[in-house]
C-alpha cells in the first residue's frame, strides 16, 4: 500500500469548514483514497472514499487532485462532535478483501 | 440497525491467563477483521477471515489466535496474555457489495 502523510494536528472553529490535507505521492492507478475517523475511545468510522473524481456524501466532501498525489477532506460545518483523529488511507480496493493500514492520522480539534 | 457488536466492552485478565474476546455482526458480511490498538497508536491489523479462509498478518504473534464458527461470529483468543497485550481490540467487517469496513466499539483489555 502507498503511504500517506498528514499533519499531526489541526484546529477548527465550530461552524467553520475543516479542510484536512493528505499527501499520497506514491499512489498507484488502482488504489483508492479512504478517510476514516476515530472519536476518542470508539471504533473507527468510515467517512468517504474516492478513486479519481471528487466525492460528496452526507458527512463530507473529498477533493482529489488531478495527479492523485494529494487529497483534502472537507467537513463543511464542523461541530464539536467532529473532534477526532482523521485517518487518510490508500489501499487497493480489489473486491472486498482489502486491508486498511492506518497511519498516525490528524487530530482535529473543533473549538467552540 | 445492522451493526458490529463486541463483548465485553472491558475485559480484565491476569498475566498468562487465556482470554477470549467476541465479535458478532448482523450485516451478513463475508470478511471479518481483528485489529489491535495500543494507547496513542493507530489500529494495527492482526488477521482477517474471508468467509472461512483465515489470513494472518506476518507480524502477528503466535499468542493470538482466531476462530470463526459461522458468518456472524468471530473470536479472538489470546493464549497467554502479557502486559504488552493490554490494548483496545477492534473487530470490523466488510462485504462483497461494499468497500467499507464497519467497526465495532472495541474491547479494552487490561492485563494485571
Amino acid at each position: 500500500d502507498a503511504k500517506t502523510t498528514q499533519p499531526t494536528s489541526m484546529d477548527c472553529a465550530e461552524g467553520r469548514a475543516a479542510n484536512l490535507p493528505c499527501n499520497h505521492s506514491t499512489i498507484s492507478g488502482n488504489e483508492y483514497v479512504y478517510w476514516y475517523r476515530q472519536i476518542h475511545s470508539q471504533g473507527p468510522q468510515y467517512i468517504i472514499h474516492g478513486l479519481k473524481n471528487n466525492e460528496t456524501n452526507e458527512m463530507a466532501s473529498l477533493i482529489i487532485t488531478e495527479d492523485r498525489k494529494s487529497s483534502t477532506l472537507i467537513l463543511p460545518h464542523a461541530t464539536l462532535r467532529d473532534t477526532a483523529v482523521y485517518y487518510c488511507i490508500v489501499t487497493d480496493s480489489g473486491g472486498s478483501n482489502y486491508k486498511l493500514t492506518f497511519g498516525k492520522g490528524t487530530l482535529l480539534t473543533v473549538n467552540p | 440497525d445492522a451493526m458490529v457488536i463486541q463483548n465485553p466492552r472491558y475485559q480484565v485478565t491476569q498475566f498468562g491467563k487465556p482470554v477470549t474476546l467476541s465479535c458478532s455482526q448482523t450485516l451478513n458480511h463475508n470478511v471479518m477483521y481483528w485489529y489491535q490498538q495500543k494507547s496513542s497508536q493507530a489500529p494495527k491489523l492482526l488477521f482477517h477471515y474471508y468467509d472461512k479462509d483465515f489470513n494472518n498478518e506476518a507480524d502477528t504473534p503466535d499468542n493470538f489466535q482466531s476462530r470463526r464458527p459461522n458468518t456472524s461470529f468471530c473470536f479472538l483468543d489470546i493464549r497467554s496474555p502479557g502486559l504488552g497485550d493490554a490494548a483496545m481490540y477492534l473487530c470490523a467487517t466488510s462485504g462483497i457489495s461494499t468497500d467499507t469496513q464497519y467497526f465495532g466499539p472495541g474491547t479494552r483489555l487490561t492485563v494485571l
